[in-house]
């Protein structure tokens, strides 16, 4: 079955820890994406890979970081820094970017 | 800079038409997305229009593009209660990501 996987589901941390949300694909697609959404809002573009070892900052990058060290994995790490950590993270992909984006089916992150 | 508008909502009966509408502001969209999001989930592409496009149906769904007026609608023909969740808008320009409006939920009452 082809598709892209994130895990978990559902994650909480304390405040001031670092953590990191997991997104793969088999879909053999070059480009992944990293959105975040919040109730009411739409989804804002945070990171994203067109290829493998390289990424460029979405429009809200400040507190994340990523890594693409393999084309089927961009894990993102929410750090410290970021302010409002708390959020339902949606990981996607496409074959390019510029081609129609499939998404994973999200986690929620709780920070208190 | 680009921006994506749609109402909030909408609501409808079980065997009625949908319409839901989306504007944009970047001339230089080529593609135009609709995407379904139901509760807790990920985003579900439904369909695309390219922009040289008109219209585009595809079984119960038609989509509708004035590129003039920059305005782009998705009409779900004899919307099921199953038709009820976000409905999502989103244009590819730009840098090639997509840039997404808020969305419009949609309720569909039996």
């Amino acid at each position: 079955d082809g598709g892209i996987t994130q895990s978990p589901k559902y994650l909480f941390r304390k405040e001031g820890q670092n953590v990191t949300l997991s997104c793969e694909q088999n879909l053999n697609h070059d480009a992944m994406y990293w959105y975040r959404q919040d109730p009411g809002q739409g989804l804002r573009l945070i990171y994203y890979s067109q290829i493998v070892n390289d990424f460029q900052k979405g429009d809200i990058a400040e507190g994340y970081s990523v890594s693409r060290e393999k084309k089927e994995s961009f894990p993102l790490t929410v750090t410290s820094a970021q302010k409002n950590p708390t959020a339902f993270y949606l990981c996607a992909s496409s074959t390019n970017t510029g081609g129609e984006q499939y998404f994973g089916p999200g986690t929620r992150l709780t920070v208190t | 800079g680009e921006d994506v508008e749609q109402s909030l909502f909408l609501s409808v009966r079980e065997g009625d038409s949908s319409v839901i509408n989306c504007t944009y502001t970047d001339s230089s969209s080529t593609y135009l997305y609709w995407y379904k999001q139901e509760p807790g989930a990920g985003l579900q592409l439904l369909t695309y229009i390219f922009s040289n496009m008109d219209m585009k149906q595809d079984q119960r769904l038609t989509v509708l593009l004035n590129k003039k007026d920059k305005h782009l609608s998705l009409r779900i023909a004899d919307t099921q209660t199953g038709d009820s969740a976000i409905y999502f808008c989103a244009e590819l320009s730009g840098y090639s990501t997509l840039t997404f409006g808020k969305g419009t939920m949609l309720l569909v009452s039996p």
